[in-house]
């Protein structure tokens, strides 16, 4: 049972434009998610979060946008650079004041054209 | 600051054999260590994750194993290696929010 989906596995998209990666999860237990970003034969990187009290988080070319009545959240990427190609993990907690286990979507890959 | 070490980087093992990879962690205390793997075309499956000394919690029946002998080190393991256990292994730990990954283990059995 996929908690946490990534229904594209794959998206590619011109420097210069916005990335749109699309998570949606089905426990609503969740209450704190995460992007991770990772590149081939490496650990995935922490990239942004948010928690359910919020609806978006900014952090500079990044933002996140929660919608809980959807149980939907989408990482969105602007100005796209080639950099940015790698693979994109969402991901979810139902507890965010603890260490509680992470789950994962299945990831998207982000292939940003020069 | 806080590191973690994980190796080997790659590994090539066949059929049958053991297995024994390695995880450590500097810097922090206590923390909550977990193992994942990502086998080709699919995502990050959790696969133990630890609490604390000798506290370990299985997602998944499987043929590997896993064991925390000291606070900051993490071990998964194998008797016998199958086909379906290549894939890509990442140890990570967390304190309070958000893991923390490893490089990862690029293992391939043939």
């Amino acid at each position: 049972d996929q908690q946490v989906k990534q229904n594209s596995p794959s998206l590619s998209v011109q420097e210069g434009r916005i990335s749109i990666l699309n998570c949606d999860y089905t426990n609503s237990m969740f209450d704190y998610f995460l992007w991770y970003k990772k590149y081939p034969a490496e650990g995935p990187t922490f990239l942004i979060s948010i928690s359910s009290i919020k609806d978006k988080n900014e952090d500079g070319r990044f933002t996140v946008f929660l919608n809980k009545s959807a149980k939907h959240l989408s990482l969105h990427i602007v100005p796209s650079q080639p950099g940015d190609s790698a693979v994109y993990f969402c991901a979810a907690s139902p507890n965010q004041s603890s260490g509680d286990k992470l789950t994962f979507g299945t990831g998207t890959r982000l292939a940003v054209r020069p | 600051s806080q590191t973690i070490h994980q190796w080997p980087a790659t590994l090539v093992q066949p059929v049958g054999s053991p297995l024994s990879l390695e995880c450590t962690v500097e810097g922090t205390s206590n923390p909550n260590l977990y193992w994942y793997r990502q086998a080709a075309g699919r995502g990050l499956q959790l696969l133990f994750y630890s609490v604390g000394i000798g506290q370990i919690s299985s997602e998944v029946p499987q043929n590997l194993s896993a064991s925390r002998p000291q606070d900051r080190q993490f071990i998964l393991s194998s008797k016998k290696l199958l086909l379906s256990d290549s894939g890509f292994y990442l140890c990570a730990w967390s304190v309070r929010l958000g893991y923390t990954f490893g490089s990862g283990t690029r293992l391939t059995v043939v």
